[in-house]
């Protein structure tokens, strides 16, 4: 099991580009959830995708959109970016329903730098 | 709001000794998670807490919650060098993974 997968680890963009993250959950998950970490604080919720559909959303701009495939995994996309969008972003995938669903698991992030 | 307070922040401690960590929530929750991250790292899973009085050991790390009080310990037993990291809480309080997070606990552990 390759656990949680992300890609790329690191990339560098300039303000105004848009950008777009890839997540693969562990095997056996069905919901992913995006974060953005600034350095030196605790996460924050972006939004998470079950069944292909956005089901719910944090506090961030539309700027901030993702997608669900079918075979569960995700893709983060940042338009217009901007300097504070410099960040670790981390996917963490998840069960919605059955007995194991509380475990939550984080992927290695992908490191955005907007200059 | 549900807002989630750690502290201490920040905590220098030399090995062999006893520490806790605290983590309060402002609202009822459903599930408490402790992780641990490593300076660049990601964030490893250490305990998830679903019950009021639940409690959870992993070697020198031992994790519990008060629904009551909306309060949860990490205490750390005997604390070595390799526990030096970055500790968080996080609260779902929905039981659907949309977690909110304490600022997190910088540990450095002295030999």
């Amino acid at each position: 099991d390759a656990g949680v997968t992300q890609s790329p680890t690191h990339l560098i963009k300039t303000r105004g580009q848009q950008v777009t993250l890839r997540c693969s959950p562990k095997s056996g998950h069905d919901t992913v959830s995006w974060y953005q970490q600034a350095l030196g604080q605790g996460p924050q919720f972006i939004f998470q995708y079950y069944e292909e559909e956005e089901r719910q959303r944090g506090n961030f701009p539309d700027r901030f959109s993702g997608h669900q495939f079918p075979n569960y995994s995700s893709e983060l996309n940042v338009n217009a970016l901007l300097l504070g969008d410099s960040a670790l972003y981390l996917c963490a995938s998840s069960l919605l329903r059955g007995r194991k669903a509380y475990e939550q698991y984080f992927g290695p992030g992908t490191r955005l730098t907007v200059t | 709001e549900l807002k989630v307070e750690q502290n201490p922040l920040f905590l220098s401690m030399q090995e062999g000794k006893n520490y806790t960590i605290y983590c309060n929530y402002s609202t009822t929750s459903d599930r408490l998670y402790w992780y641990r991250q490593d300076p660049g790292k990601s964030l490893e899973s250490l305990f998830v807490l679903l019950s009021n009085g639940a409690v959870k050991q992993e070697g020198r790390l031992m994790a519990s919650l008060d629904t009551k009080a909306r309060l949860s310990t990490l205490h750390i037993t005997a604390a070595v060098h390799d526990l030096s990291a970055t500790y968080f809480c996080a609260v779902d309080r929905n039981s659907n993974y949309q977690l909110i997070w304490g600022a997190g606990t910088k540990l450095i552990i002295k030999p």
